[in-house]
């Protein structure tokens, strides 16, 4: 079974500054999607920014991008310039390329705290 | 677009009794999810439909929980009888399959149950 680790239960950053969130993972698959989902007090679960395994080259969403190592299983989420508004929870998320039944498997979440 | 939309946003109830929530997925979307989230458990996917046919119930935690999709824009997640331990957000989620691996999972608000 595929499991999504975050070892990282809280993180903080100051205003403007760069964080890395953390995540790794084991499956025996080659081919599957990972994904960020952000989720503000409101709970509403926001996609953030999605990976595909078989692409080499690392997603990027405006100020959000991954370090994706493949051979690593580590799919870590970069925050640039962070924001008030990026205080959240952040979960990983693993989906198999085929079969599964697309369904999502994620990490336990980090809390991010941006501060002033 | 107008997004996953969740009936109710919040529900307090006695326990014992019966809790429906609901789901319409996004139009054009053909598989649906039901997820739990609590602060001890994390994210449980409890059930999925591919094609308003229910793919995988595994996660449905037992008798009292049962959910039906009667057509494409429609879903239910039913509690009867309710207990206190049910208490959590209950996310409904939908994506495109695209005839094999599919595409992004996209998350409603999440109705927020209490029993009390």
């Amino acid at each position: 079974a595929q499991t999504v680790t975050q070892s990282q239960p809280e993180m903080s950053v100051q205003e403007a500054e760069t964080v890395t969130l953390s995540c790794t993972y084991d499956t025996s698959e080659s081919d599957y999607y990972l994904f960020w989902y952000k989720q503000p007090p409101s709970r509403q679960m926001i996609l953030v920014i999605r990976q595909e395994a078989y692409k080499q080259q690392n997603a990027t969403e405006n100020r959000f991008s991954v370090n994706f190592q493949k051979a690593a299983k580590s799919f870590s989420l970069k925050i640039s310039d962070s924001q008030l508004g990026d205080a959240a929870m952040y979960f990983c998320a693993y989906r198999r390329l085929t079969g599964g039944g697309n369904k999502l498997t994620f990490g336990t979440g980090t809390q991010l705290k941006v501060e002033l | 677009d107008a997004g996953v939309i969740q009936s109710p946003r919040h529900e307090v109830t006695e326990m014992g009794q019966e809790v429906t929530l609901r789901c319409k997925p996004i139009s054009g979307h053909n598989s649906l999810f039901w997820y739990r989230q609590t602060m001890m458990r994390g994210l449980e996917l409890l059930i999925y439909f591919n094609n308003n046919v229910p793919i995988d119930d595994s996660g449905m935690p037992e008798d009292r929980f049962s959910a039906k999709m009667p057509n494409a824009s429609f879903s239910t997640l039913k509690i009867q009888p309710s207990e206190p331990r049910d208490s959590a957000v209950y996310f409904c989620a939908s994506m495109w399959i695209l005839g094999g691996p599919g595409n992004t999972i996209y998350f409603g608000e999440g109705s927020w149950l209490t029993v009390v």
